[in-house]
């Protein structure tokens, strides 16, 4: 299994809503991201997870909080969320170790997330 | 900061020609100068360079590190209208973080 699975694929929610993003991964990889892109702008790091320890917040606001249950899931919470926060969220997973990753890094499909 | 810079932002060409897709950057440590592939949803991987001058190649594409002068290239020959896509660079420190380019929005014409 080569892939990362995101669910779900769309999700739209008011902005007193809480929702989840789930990310899944079964290729042994124990490092896992989480990516922000907005419309024709680059992903940009939001989480990195490292043998399933919060390694690297780039300054993210409180309304989004990860959690790794285990090696193979990566979660995304979130509540109170703003119409500015709309965009394609991306989960990503990859080797850990001393060498750069050896196929780079695996990017799931996607939540697209509306907040309205 | 670390930072990647594409260029061209858009290119618009026939099928058939050759491209070359060029990303710069700066960075603290680096391990790796990633190039993927983005069309709707998830960036597809293509390459990976750490080595300067070693060339990588998959099919029509191909991709060469120069670590002294810090650019990449990315060339596609051949294009076709399935390479329209935007191609994003993106480097690695140790840090784990990949930072990214803005992207090269390519589009082939029939």
């Amino acid at each position: 299994d080569t892939e990362v699975t995101q669910t779900p694929k769309h999700l739209v929610m008011g902005m007193t809503n809480k929702k989840s993003l789930k990310c899944e991964q079964h290729m042994g990889h124990r490092a896992m991201y989480w990516y922000k892109q907005k419309a024709k702008k680059p992903p940009e790091l939001m989480f990195v997870y490292s043998y399933e320890k919060l390694s690297i917040n780039e300054s993210v606001p409180s309304r989004f909080s990860p959690e790794c249950p285990n090696s193979s899931l990566l979660n995304l919470h979130l509540h109170a969320l703003q119409p500015e926060d709309s965009a394609l969220y991306l989960c990503a997973s990859s080797q850990v170790g001393l060498r750069p990753p050896s196929y780079g890094y695996t990017f799931g499909s996607g939540t697209r997330l509306t907040v309205v | 900061e670390d930072k990647v810079v594409q260029s061209p932002l858009s290119l618009v060409v026939h099928e058939g020609d050759t491209v070359t897709l060029n990303c710069s950057y700066e960075v603290t440590n680096f391990r790796s100068l990633l190039w993927y592939k983005q069309e709707k949803k998830a960036p597809t991987f293509l390459f990976m360079l750490t080595s300067s001058g070693i060339e990588k190649k998959s099919g029509r594409l191909s991709s060469i590190l120069d670590k002294k002068e810090l650019f990449s290239i990315l060339n596609i020959t051949a294009t076709q209208t399935g390479d329209s896509a935007v191609y994003l660079c993106a480097v690695e420190g140790f840090s784990q973080k990949l930072v990214f380019g803005q992207g090269t929005r390519l589009t082939i014409n029939p």
